[in-house]
């Protein structure tokens, strides 16, 4: 069975602050996709970034990055130099299922950052 | 705006009523997937259709049922209500067959209240 852990349920930091977000995962899967979605206070599901297993490669997005480490399970995801914006809670997402019947996403419980000004 | 449309964007209804739960893919997407987010089960996986037809199946109550139509338009029907489904119930869809590297694109939600 697959599982995806987001540990931490809440961080608070001061606009400007960088923070990481910690994403733990476990599958038996040889090949498979990571994601990470955010959700703002209104609600919908935005999709950040997919990354698949096969691709190691640090990924910078703006002030968004990822490290992604396939010998610790893990996908974690950078905010640099936070803003009140990036208020939200951030999802981390595991794909499955049989290949090619079919796409399931586990999701972790998502960590609520709050940037205060 | 992910191009993933829901209907209606809130419901309220009694327990042991029955709903229905719409969504319109993105343009030229023909899978969809239903999931459900609830304050205890947290962001659950549903059941997924792919050019109208089911493709995977997670957690769905047997209450529960999904269709997809030639349009691709996907309803999920909720019946028997019970206080425990109220819930926040997205649509997502993807351009590919649902395999793994499909990313998949969420709608707004329907928020569902059972009272």
């Amino acid at each position: 069975a697959q599982k995806v852990t987001q540990a931490q349920t809440e961080i608070s930091v001061v606009e400007k602050e960088d923070v990481t977000l910690d994403c733990v995962y476990e599958t038996r899967d040889t090949t498979y996709y990571l994601f990470w979605y955010k959700q703002p206070p209104s609600g919908e599901l935005v999709f950040l970034i997919r990354r698949n297993s096969f691709d190691e490669q640090n990924e910078i997005s703006g002030r968004y990055s990822w490290n992604f480490q396939k010998s610790t399970s893990s996908f974690n995801f950078t905010i640099t130099a936070s803003q009140v914006v990036d208020s939200a809670v951030y999802f981390c997402a595991l794909s499955g299922g049989p290949e090619n019947a079919g796409n399931m996403l586990t999701f972790g419980g998502g960590t609520r950052l709050m940037v205060k000004p | 705006d992910s191009g993933v449309t829901q209907t209606p964007k809130h419901l309220i209804t009694a327990t042991g009523q029955r709903v229905t739960l719409r969504c319109s893919p993105r343009s030229g997407d023909l899978s969809v997937y239903w999931y459900q987010q609830s304050l205890d089960q947290g962001l659950q996986f549903l059941i997924q259709y792919y050019n109208g037809e089911e493709r995977a199946k997670g957690n769905i109550l047997e209450r529960f049922s999904a269709q997809q139509f030639p349009d691709l338009h996907s309803e999920l029907n909720l019946s028997s209500l019970e206080l425990g489904d109220s819930a926040l119930y997205f649509c997502a869809s993807s351009a590919l067959q649902g395999a793994r590297a499909d990313t998949q694109y969420f709608g707004p939600g329907t928020r569902l209240t059972v009272l």
